[in-house]
């Protein structure tokens, strides 16, 4: 799976967009982006991922460069409940190697 | 909504004892997942099953297995519980071939 960067934490005012950036300048043409996120003392949670079309959910967007070098996760109306720890991962959508690993990802709090 | 939920939320042992963890995911999924997270390692896989009474090793499978005798259950076994074992437990499962996983809520397992 391909190396990606996030930046260790950000801050967000309640009810503005949270827009997370993930660096992955090595993702080879076959691997996706995928974000997930972690509430403190809860199991991780998939949101959403995308291959070089912007995606759109009930949960987030996806923006993915042209390049697809980069990609920003936007919150669009941010609660304080969204307070949690974002992963970005790339990786290939089929494949033998099931196994998910996180890096450090990004702390974002939201602030009332 | 994909639904994994996991027996307990929180456990407390003794050494030595034998432990099971149970996992339910209501999709019809053919993947199942144990992984353990500890502060500063990350998330790490158990053991992982891609049908029912298939099973293959992760990266820590020692001092523990696992069943799968019904497509929508995954049991994690520990053999003989030991304070290294003191953990968050997760499950996940997932549609055969894809890379998005689904967890549960987890369980914290405190062995004394």
């Amino acid at each position: 799976d391909a190396k990606t960067t996030q930046p260790t934490s950000m801050d967000c005012a309640e009810g503005r967009a949270a827009n997370l950036p993930c660096n992955h300048s090595t993702i080879s043409g076959n691997e996706y982006v995928y974000w997930y996120r972690q509430i403190h003392s809860q199991g991780p949670q998939y949101i959403i991922h995308g291959l070089k079309n912007n995606e759109t959910n009930e949960m987030a967007s996806l923006i993915i460069t042209e390049d697809r070098k980069s990609s920003t996760l936007i919150l669009p109306h941010a609660t304080l409940r969204d307070t949690a720890v974002y992963y970005c991962i790339v990786r290939r959508r089929r494949g033998s190697n099931y196994k998910l690993t996180f890096g450090k990802g990004t702390l974002l709090t939201v602030n009332p | 909504d994909v639904k994994v939920t996991q027996s307990s939320r929180y456990l407390v042992k003794r050494t030595g004892e034998k432990v099971f963890l149970e996992c339910v995911q209501d999709m019809d999924h053919e993947n199942m997942f144990w992984y353990r997270q500890d502060p500063g390692l990350g998330l790490r896989l158990i053991y992982f099953s891609y049908d029912v009474k298939m099973k293959e090793k992760g990266d820590i499978p020692e001092g523990y297995s696992v069943s799968r005798e019904k497509k929508e259950r995954f049991s994690l076994i520990l053999e003989s519980a030991s304070t290294n074992q003191t953990s968050m437990y997760l499950c996940a499962s997932g549609l055969a071939g894809a890379s998005e996983q689904y967890f549960g809520p987890g369980t914290r397992l405190t062995v004394t």
